[in-house]
This record gives C-alpha cells, sequence and structure tokens, in this order.
C-alpha cells in the first residue's frame, strides 16, 4: 500500500539556521506530493506541492523537490524564523484503485525554532 | 472566501453520549473528507464523500461511526455511543474535484475528549 515516512522529531533550531526535514514514500504509480503544515490549535494548511517528478514546489521561502528515482520529497528552507515553529506533514495522493483521492500522510515532524 | 467550517471547536462528553460533528465545506467543493489525527496513529482518513454520496468509508473504525452529507454545504460524523479512545481531533476537509493534483482544504478542526 501506500506509505510516508518523516524523518523523527522534534527538530529545535535557532533562527536562522537552515531546515531539512526529510520525507520518502511508498506508492505504486505516480502520486502527488504535498506538504502541510499545522500550528498549534489550527488545522493543516497546504504548504507546498509537487505533481511529477523534478517539479519544484515553493511557498513562503520553503521548497521541496520531487525526485522520482529516490522517492523523497523533502523540505528544505534556508533561514527559519521563530514563526515557522509548528508541525510539519509529508502526504501523498494517489488516484487509482481503491487509494483515489485519499490523503495519506507521514507521521508528521514538531519543528521548533529559538530566537 | 470562507474556509472549510467546523463546530463545535471542543467537545466534552461522557462514555456512552450521542456526539454530532458538523462541517460546512467550501462552496463548490465536490469532495468531502474527514480525518481523525491522534498521537497513536496520526491522522486517519475515515470517510470521503463526492456529491454528497459515500464514496469510501473503509476507514471508519466501527459501527457507533457514521456520517451522513444531506446536501452540498454540510455533513455530519456522528459517534453513538461514544467511547474514551474516541477521544482525538477531527478534522473536515474539503477540494474542488478527488483527483491526485487536487488540493484538500482543512476546517480548524474539533477535539472531542470523552471521559
Amino acid at each position: 500500500g501506500n506509505s510516508v515516512t518523516q524523518m523523527e522529531g522534534p527538530v529545535t533550531l535557532s533562527e536562522e539556521a537552515f531546515l531539512t526535514i526529510n520525507c520518502t514514500y511508498t506508492a505504486t504509480g505516480y502520486p502527488s506530493l504535498f506538504w502541510y503544515v499545522q500550528y498549534p490549535g489550527e488545522g493543516l494548511q497546504l504548504l507546498l506541492k509537487a505533481t511529477k517528478a523534478d517539479d519544484k514546489g515553493s511557498n513562503k521561502g520553503f521548497e521541496a523537490t520531487y525526485r522520482k528515482e529516490t522517492t523523497s520529497f523533502h523540505l528544505e528552507k534556508g533561514s527559519v524564523q521563530v514563526s515557522d515553529s509548528a508541525v510539519y506533514f509529508c502526504a501523498l495522493i494517489y488516484a487509482g484503485g481503491t487509494s483515489y483521492g485519499k490523503l495519506t500522510f507521514g507521521q508528521g515532524t514538531i519543528l521548533t525554532v529559538h530566537p | 472566501d470562507a474556509g472549510v467550517i467546523q463546530s463545535p471547536r471542543h467537545e466534552v462528553t461522557e462514555m456512552g453520549q450521542e456526539v454530532t460533528l458538523r462541517c460546512k465545506p467550501i462552496s463548490g467543493h465536490d469532495y468531502l473528507f474527514w480525518y481523525r489525527q491522534t498521537m497513536m496513529r496520526g491522522l486517519e482518513l475515515l470517510i470521503y464523500f463526492n456529491n454528497n454520496v459515500p464514496i469510501d468509508d473503509s476507514g471508519m473504525p466501527e459501527d457507533r461511526f457514521s456520517a451522513k452529507m444531506p446536501n452540498a454545504s454540510f455533513s455530519t460524523l456522528k459517534i453513538q455511543p461514544s467511547e474514551p479512545r474516541d477521544s482525538a481531533v477531527y478534522f473536515c476537509a474539503s477540494s474542488l474535484a478527488g483527483g491526485r493534483t487536487d488540493t484538500q482544504y482543512f476546517g480548524p478542526g474539533t477535539r472531542l475528549t470523552v471521559l
């Protein structure tokens, strides 16, 4: 079946540090890949997405590239801010068979950024 | 534009009571999804609808759970009778279409506590 594996957290960084959160996936066919962010007490918000191999999603200084050869979609940001503290979820949608339209999530990575 | 609206935001009830969670999707979205978030199991898809019709309820944990979508602007998730292990955050999400490239937009969630 389809699955997403994220690096275990929590991740603690100082402001302006470089961020990488690793994400790898297992899926049949060609899924779309997503990063969602959940701020404390809120629902999930789409951060970025990529729908085919070698696509780069980007938003708010965050980037992730769809790597089919390594089945990865690692999230990066060059300089984090305190306001980036949140839980980050990697997810995929594989539109085929019984998995049509279903978002499959990783376990989430807690990021804390200190001033 | 109004996003996905969920009510109530918090619900505390006693074991054995009936609980009804409500969701209003984004206008014009044809797909509606119910997810549950727990520390142990992460984010799980419970059920989803297309044009008000339930398509896949394989994620509904037990017969105590039921979901309806009487019209395009309203859905309910009901638990009867509730149990302490049902305590979780329940999210509703909607999307324009259910394909692999479509973004799902999440509501703020309902935090359910069953005592």
